[in-house]
């Protein structure tokens, strides 16, 4: 069956970046875009971007254009999404989705 | 960006009552390629979001047919037929038509 495993949570300084992964099984990896999307702490869902790992071509929201790196790894069907210069704003759980399955998540907290 | 407004934000229902939930589009979803990507997430409460209704009105699959979606343009209802305990959470609708995706609010549906 499909699934979409992330990495676990992460505590960051500001200032620094991060990166998770997000681990596909169940299909053929590079057949699908992969989105990631933002959950602020009891908010609503914002899109960040896609990226379609056959070709690593992306595409991404405005709002996050320079704060969030998308790769993949097609050798171990793994996207990859980096965060840079991260601030007390970038603090929340970020999921990938193939849309129509959803990784668990993973929370980002970024604090001194 | 489009502006997805969903209404009401919260909504209380006993088992068994139907309910439906509304998700207005500050512009039209039709695409010109004739598909309408208008679909509904549910995220139960510490889980992840999980795709229930896409492109307006197709139910995915393993999601009981108590749910219906319908609508075309900017005006877009999610329907629950008999509200059982499962349900509960917080819906979302999502556009795909118009980059970047974007998300309504949320409606968080709990019991009376």
């Amino acid at each position: 069956q499909v699934k979409l495993l992330q990495s676990g949570a992460a505590l960051v300084k500001p200032g620094a970046s991060v990166k998770m992964s997000c681990k596909a099984s169940g299909y053929t990896f590079t057949d699908y875009w992969v989105s990631w999307v933002k959950q602020s702490h009891g908010k609503s869902l914002e899109w960040i971007g896609e990226i379609y790992p056959n070709s690593g071509a992306t595409n991404f929201n405005e709002k996050f254009k320079g704060k969030a790196t998308l790769t993949v790894d097609k050798s171990t069907s793994t996207a990859y999404m980096e965060l840079s210069r991260l601030t007390s704003e970038d603090s929340a759980i970020y999921y990938c989705t193939r849309g129509d399955y959803w990784g668990q998540g993973v929370m980002v907290t970024v604090s001194s | 960006d489009v502006v997805l407004t969903q209404t009401p934000p919260t909504l209380s229902a006993t088992i068994g009552q139907s309910v439906s939930i509304s998700c207005r589009s500050s512009q039209s979803l039709l695409h010109s390629n004739g598909n309408t990507y208008l679909h509904w997430l549910l995220q139960r409460p510490g889980q992840s979001p999980q795709l229930l209704i896409y492109l307006v009105s197709r139910l995915e699959s393993g999601v009981p047919n108590r749910f219906s979606g319908s609508g075309s343009g900017t005006d877009f209802t999610l329907k629950i037929s008999g509200v059982e305990a499962e349900d509960l959470g917080v819906y979302y609708c999502v556009q795909g038509t118009h980059a970047p995706w974007t998300f309504g609010g949320g409606t968080k549906l709990e019991l009376k």
